[in-house]
């Protein structure tokens, strides 16, 4: 298994709609997880932590699953300005050593 | 108001030339990195300094060198540039612990021709 794999998509969504994500790796170690987003020729940002089962900020909802060592993020209601790709990113060893994921390219239609 | 900010944005040169990228944070973090983004948009970390020292060093080619002349900077020389080095160069720093965020400047773009 690839130390941190995502769909690579595109998902081509219509405004509003509901899309998931999601990310496998393989250090059952970690502790710490991310999604960070990176618009079209710009740097990455992080977008949500995941420390525990999940999190959630308003519209965007990441969900760990250690036993079968996923991550997935939904996006509710998605708007377009959420076209981007979301970069799945897995420490390895301590936070400071990222492992990012290949990416995932979503584009939001009117 | 820039927090974490790379010269210059755009670098073109030929095979052979020696370069550097420089970076600078003014958010007081303790540790820098540069990642790598090649064509295929995959991010790879190349390095990291904690407090001026090398803590992380990829498996990079020796014509790269980092140096931290103080923990607010991390500049990136490459000597004798390959046709391979043409990607994005993304410097981010983060506080000392475990779960602080990375912050990344805005890339610096070099094509090698």
């Amino acid at each position: 298994r690839k130390e941190v794999e995502q769909d690579p998509g595109p998902f081509n969504v219509p405004e509003g709609a509901t899309v998931a994500f999601n990310c496998t790796y393989s250090n059952s170690a970690s502790q710490s997880f991310f999604w960070y987003r990176q618009d079209c020729r710009k740097e990455p940002k992080l977008l949500m932590s995941v420390y525990s089962s999940g999190n959630e900020d308003g519209r965007f909802t990441a969900q760990l699953n250690r036993a079968s060592q996923y991550i997935s993020l939904l996006i509710r209601d998605s708007k377009l300005s959420d076209s981007a790709t979301y970069l799945c990113v897995v420490p390895r060893g301590s936070a400071r050593q990222l492992t990012f994921g290949s990416g995932t390219q979503l584009t939001v239609l009117p | 108001d820039t927090a974490v900010s790379q010269t210059p944005k755009y670098l073109v040169t030929q095979m052979g030339n020696d370069k550097s990228i420089k970076c600078e944070q003014n958010l007081g973090h303790d540790t820098m990195y540069w990642y790598k983004q090649d064509s295929k948009k995959f991010l790879k970390i190349m390095f990291s300094y904690n407090n001026k020292e090398l803590i992380i060093n990829e498996t990079v080619p020796n014509r790269f060198s980092p140096k931290s002349p103080d923990k607010a900077h991390l500049n990136l020389h490459i000597n004798s540039l390959e046709l391979g080095d043409s990607a994005v160069y993304f410097c981010a720093s983060s506080q000392g612990s475990d779960q602080e965020t990375q912050y990344f400047g805005p890339g610096t773009r070099l094509l090698v021709l």
